[in-house]
């Protein structure tokens, strides 16, 4: 069974930073392109930044440039999203989610989410 | 720059059908879709993808009331034999190199 389970979330001041991170388990981590999606409270899905495969291409919404970080590491399973200079429209549930094959793409799984609340 | 529009709500009876619709921008026709379903307080669930030319890949164990189908820039979303628990958000989502993009979404209301 596919599955990813995001943690790290929590509350942080204007500037702070955090850490999130996603264990993905059930199938070839390695193969596929992954990617994090925010939902701010009441609003609908941002996609924030994916990486590749090997970690060699990274991108990212205007809005995080020069912010965040994603990175991965393919032994552990694991996907990360460094936070850092964090905003008040930051404030968002973050999910983690398996993209595509190769170009990659297709979101075709989603984690539960964890909760990231910036306030002063 | 490529973007994705879809009417805010739609609303159908219990039973009925209903068809929501995911356009793409101009030039951007060719490019393929991803239906996904987020139920209350819920993560998001993927559906489909759907291709220009209608065929479709469907997710895990989702039910076959929920089909897909394309015209020009037009990509669809129908739900027949509308339940209670089909009442969510819809999202579409497409992708260019490195991009990925969401539509508004629409918030459907089994009346």
């Amino acid at each position: 069974e596919v599955q990813m389970v995001e943690s790290g979330g929590g509350l942080v001041q204007p500037g702070g930073s955090l850490r999130l991170s996603c264990a993905a388990s059930g199938f070839s981590f390695s193969s596929y392109w992954m990617t994090w999606v925010r939902q701010a409270p009441g609003k609908g899905l941002e996609w924030v930044a994916n990486i590749k495969q090997g970690g060699s291409e990274r991108y990212y919404v205007d809005s995080v440039k020069g912010r965040f970080i994603i990175s991965r590491d393919n032994a552990k399973n694991s996907l990360s999203l460094q936070m850092n200079s964090l905003r008040a429209e930051d404030t968002a549930v973050y999910y983690c989610a398996r993209d595509g094959l190769e170009g990659g793409g297709r979101i075709d799984y989603w984690g539960q989410g964890t909760l990231v609340t910036v306030f002063s | 720059q490529i973007a994705l529009t879809q009417s805010p709500s739609a609303s159908a009876s219990l039973g009925a059908s209903v068809k929501l619709t995911c356009t793409l921008s101009s030039g951007h026709s060719s490019f393929a879709i991803v239906w996904h379903q987020q139920q209350p307080q819920r993560g998001p669930r993927y559906l489909m993808q759907l291709n220009s030319d209608g065929t479709q890949k469907m997710g895990d164990g989702i039910p076959d009331r929920f089909s897909g189908s394309s015209s020009g820039a037009e990509r669809y979303l129908t739900i027949s034999g509308l339940q209670s628990e089909d009442e969510a958000d819809y999202y579409c989502q497409t992708w260019t190199t490195g991009i990925r993009v969401f539509g508004g979404g629409t918030k459907l209301t089994v009346l």
